[in-house]
Formats: structure tokens, C-alpha cells, sequence
């Protein structure tokens, strides 16, 4: 039982393009975040959502658009894609917050061309 | 910004031999944790050590952390190759309303069979 599922692993697609990512936890866990990997690995938080209620958006492109249904999931929309979007985006969730260890998905490698 | 820094950015050591790898922040934190993630992987996590811990120990894996000169070593002890993975360490910190980790740029650790 995966604990945390994001699909899809791989996206392929042109600049312009408007594309989605999902998410789901089986944790039952509170709090879940979207993350960005660029090429030299480092690890961006991007949107964190506490019961299904946004705290934390950072300075992100209003072209992302993250939608939380219910507290096990969090989906990432992204309208308009440009080059520079191509990254690995990370879903993750913890059980109460920053505080707590956070289990993350498998990834998503996002390639805009 | 980016609160915490690795290193040494890259390790490559024989299996068998110890991996110590250090992080160091800039602010106070609540606590730190040390995450690892395999190639092409999300990240796992391995030990979380709270402000007033100096040392925590899981397995082969030996943290410390010293606030006053804010920073921390992960040691993984009797290494394998299946060890090889980047290893990233993660703070909260307490200024303010800050809610996130932060995120280092990772210690790649290449253990050769």
C-alpha cells in the first residue's frame, strides 16, 4: 500500500500546455504539501494545506493552482506551462505539520519542450 | 532563503567504511530532521532531533546536533551501497510565523562496492 501516490510519474508536454498532477494519502495525516526538485536538487515548498484550508503559498506563478477536495488529497494545476516549469514535483504529507516527518510520493518529472 | 547547507556536497566512500555527513543553519530551530532520497526516488526520512536533544540513533544511523554552533552530522556507520542516495537535512525554525522546513542542498554519498 503506497502511503503516498502522485500521478503521473512522467509528463511530457509543450510550453503553453495546461497540465495536472494528483495526489493522494492513505496516512489519514492532516497537512499536505507540493514541492519543487530543480536540476541541482534543490527542494522548494511550493503550497502546504492543513485540512483541506491553504497556509502556506509561497512565491509561486498564480499559474499554479493547487485544489484540496478533502484532507487526503492534493491536486497541483498548472496553466500555461513554460520551460522553466520542468522540475520534479514532489506531493508529501505530515501528520500535524512542519514539526512532524514528512512522507513524500514518488515524484512527478515534469518536461516542457 | 535557504537556511540549511551540506556538506560536503559529494562523498564517495568503500562499503564498510563510515559516511559522516554535516549541516549547518542560520536561525534558531525547533527541531531538525535528516531525509534521504535514492535516484529518481522521493525522499524518506530518517531521524528527527528536537532543539534540546544533542544525539539520536536509529540503526546504523548516528545524529548530532550542537545549537551553539547550529549545525548537525548524520553518521551512517558499516556502510553498503545500497547506502549511495543523497541525503538532505531539513530545519523548522522557531522565528516568527514560520511554518516550513527548510531545505538544504543535499550530500550525495556514493558508497562503492
Amino acid at each position: 500500500d503506497t502511503a503516498v501516490s502522485q500521478t503521473p510519474k512522467y509528463l511530457v508536454t509543450q510550453m503553453g500546455n495546461d497540465k495536472s498532477i494528483k495526489c493522494e494519502q492513505n496516512l489519514g495525516h492532516d497537512t499536505m504539501y507540493w514541492y519543487k526538485q530543480d536540476s541541482k536538487k534543490f527542494l522548494k515548498i511550493m503550497f502546504s494545506y492543513n485540512n483541506k484550508e491553504l497556509i502556506i503559498n509561497e512565491t509561486v506563478p498564480n499559474r499554479f493552482s493547487p485544489k484540496s477536495p478533502d484532507k487526503a488529497h492534493l491536486n497541483l494545476h498548472i496553466n500555461s506551462l513554460e520551460l522553466g516549469d520542468s522540475a520534479v514535483y514532489f506531493c508529501a504529507s505530515s501528520q500535524s505539520g512542519w514539526n512532524t516527518e514528512a512522507f513524500f510520493g514518488q515524484g512527478t518529472r515534469l518536461t516542457v519542450v | 532563503s535557504q537556511q540549511g547547507e551540506e556538506d560536503p556536497q559529494a562523498l564517495s566512500i568503500q562499503e564498510g567504511e563510515n559516511a559522516t555527513m554535516n549541516c549547518s543553519y542560520k536561525t534558531s530551530i525547533n527541531n531538525l530532521q535528516w531525509y534521504r532520497q535514492n535516484s529518481g526516488r522521493g525522499l524518506v526520512h530518517l531521524i528527527l532531533i528536537r532543539s534540546n536533544e544533542r544525539e539520536k540513533h536509529s540503526g546504523r544511523l548516528r545524529v548530532t546536533l550542537d545549537t551553539s554552533k547550529k549545525s548537525s552530522s548524520l553518521l551512517i556507520t558499516a556502510s553498503r551501497a545500497a547506502d549511495t542516495a543523497s541525503y538532505f537535512c531539513a530545519t523548522t525554525s522557531i522565528a516568527g510565523n514560520n511554518r516550513k522546513l527548510i531545505w538544504g542542498l543535499g550530500t550525495s554519498l556514493a558508497v562503492n562496492p
